[in-house]
């Protein structure tokens, strides 16, 4: 069974301040791995989607890594805001179980101005 | 813009009574979701829709049921609501094929009194 956990639980950093969240996962027979942010009481959004071939994408501020090999990746912002503040969360889809994605807890990121 | 939307934000209901949530989607996706998130937990996926083919996840309670009626809508149905159904509820959609982004609507939050 996939497990998908995020070290850190919580993470609180200064504006301006570069930071990584990291995410393990123990099976590394993945299609993919996706990145989402999700606010309080908020749907999940979309960042990043690694698929298992690549090594790393990039969107603006946000870069993701993956070694599938293994079983973790991170999530690199640059230059924090406080509206970066959020819970981050990875997921990954299992090559034997067809769409579901497996979730991470989430890592609860605060901006400090 | 197309979206995944969900209806209502917020539902109410007591213990034993039956609750409908509903999700809509523009994105004319062949795929919907119906993921189940408790407090400070990990969203877990219940069940999804391939077009009208529906798959349940091995370990979905009974209580919970689903329709997708067209290519736009799917529901989720709540037989016997128990104070442990009470959880955000996250619909999302994504292109048929492994491997394509999910893209989740705002979520649902269900109080069971």
């Amino acid at each position: 069974k996939q497990e998908v956990t995020q070290i850190p639980a919580a993470l609180s950093v200064p504006e301006g301040e570069n930071l990584v969240l990291n995410c393990s996962f123990t099976d590394s027979a993945i299609y993919n791995l996706q990145w989402f942010r999700q606010d309080p009481g908020k749907g999940l959004t979309s960042l990043l989607l690694i698929q298992s071939s690549q090594r790393e994408q990039t969107s603006g501020r946000l870069n993701a890594s993956l070694d599938k090999s293994s079983g973790r990746s991170t999530l690199y912002i640059a230059a924090s805001q406080p509206g970066d503040s959020a819970t981050y969360l990875c997921a990954v889809i299992n090559s034997n179980s067809g769409y579901a994605l497996n979730f991470g807890k989430g890592t609860s990121l605060l901006v400090t101005p | 813009d197309a979206m995944v939307i969900q209806n209502p934000r917020y539902q109410v209901t007591q213990f034993g009574k039956p609750v409908t949530l509903s999700c809509s989607q523009t994105l004319n996706h062949n795929v919907m979701y119906w993921y189940q998130q408790k407090s400070s937990q990990a969203p877990k996926l219940l069940f999804h829709y391939y077009d009208k083919d529906f798959n349940n996840e091995a370990d979905t309670p009974d209580n919970f049921q689903s329709r997708r009626p067209n290519t736009s809508f799917c529901f989720l149905d709540i037989r016997s609501p128990g104070l442990g159904d009470a959880a955000m509820y996250l619909c999302a959609t994504s292109r048929a094929g492994h491997g394509n982004t999910q893209y989740f609507g705002p979520g649902t939050r269900l109080t069971v009194l």
